[in-house]
């Protein structure tokens, strides 16, 4: 089956500093999702990547979908407390039928802020 | 607006048993889907449902089903289960299937199988 490598598992950083984070795949995938998940709550998606090449930025986050449809990366700029979670990737594959698709997801970032 | 709601937050069942979680949507949204999250396998897609057929499954075995109500309202069952099966259970709404910037995850059930 499709599988999805997220890299790093975890990363420790200093308030302040860019954080990035990517995903690769031996399977193209039409779109990309990037989550969040704070402990006990469920996961809040951050963006979505629906082409080839697109570079998408939400506040200071920002997500690319990778030429070659294979993978995506989110950076974090300027990392604040509250950016500390679990933030995951998930490649959207699209099938013939009506609206058919299967979703994979990454294994998860673990990013942990020092103040 | 009320986001989506999912009971029983926790539950504990032994073996062999079944079980059958529930998940209302936000107001308007008609697409459901259905996530297993363990510490093993990570975040794994179950299945979605939209105007209440069954659009999109996962890889889960036949004994993991669901169905959706004409008011988007879903459950899940399980049947006859197993230690495997305990996990996280999310759900998560959108308006349409596979309109992401839409979607929004409930609290998930926490299942523990003994």
């Amino acid at each position: 089956g499709q599988q999805l490598n997220q890299s790093p598992q975890s990363m420790f950083i200093q308030e302040g500093e860019d954080v990035s984070m990517n995903c690769t795949s031996s399977s193209i995938f039409n779109t990309w999702l990037w989550y969040k998940q704070d402990p006990g709550e469920g996961p809040v998606l951050l963006i979505a990547l629906y082409k080839a090449g697109e570079l998408t930025s939400n506040g200071r986050l920002t997500a690319q979908f990778g030429i070659t449809r294979k993978d995506s990366f989110l950076n974090i700029s300027a990392s604040i407390p509250s950016d500390v979670g679990i933030y995951f990737c998930a490649g959207q594959r699209l099938y013939s039928g009506a609206g058919s698709y299967q979703l994979t997801f990454g294994k998860g970032t673990k990013l942990s802020v020092i103040p | 607006k009320a986001g989506v709601t999912q009971t029983p937050r926790y539950l504990i069942k032994t073996r062999g048993q079944q079980v059958t979680l529930s998940c209302s949507p936000i107001s308007g949204h008609r697409s459901v889907s259905w996530y297993q999250q363990t510490p093993g396998q990570g975040l794994q897609f179950l299945f979605e449902y939209f105007s209440e057929t069954q659009r999109n499954k996962g890889n889960f075995p036949g004994r993991f089903s669901g169905r959706q109500f004409s008011n988007s309202r879903s459950e899940m069952n399980v049947s006859t289960l197993e230690l495997g099966d305990s996990a996280l259970y999310l759900c998560a709404s959108s308006l349409e299937s596979g309109s992401w910037d839409t979607q929004y995850f409930g609290p998930g059930t926490r299942l523990t199988v003994l």
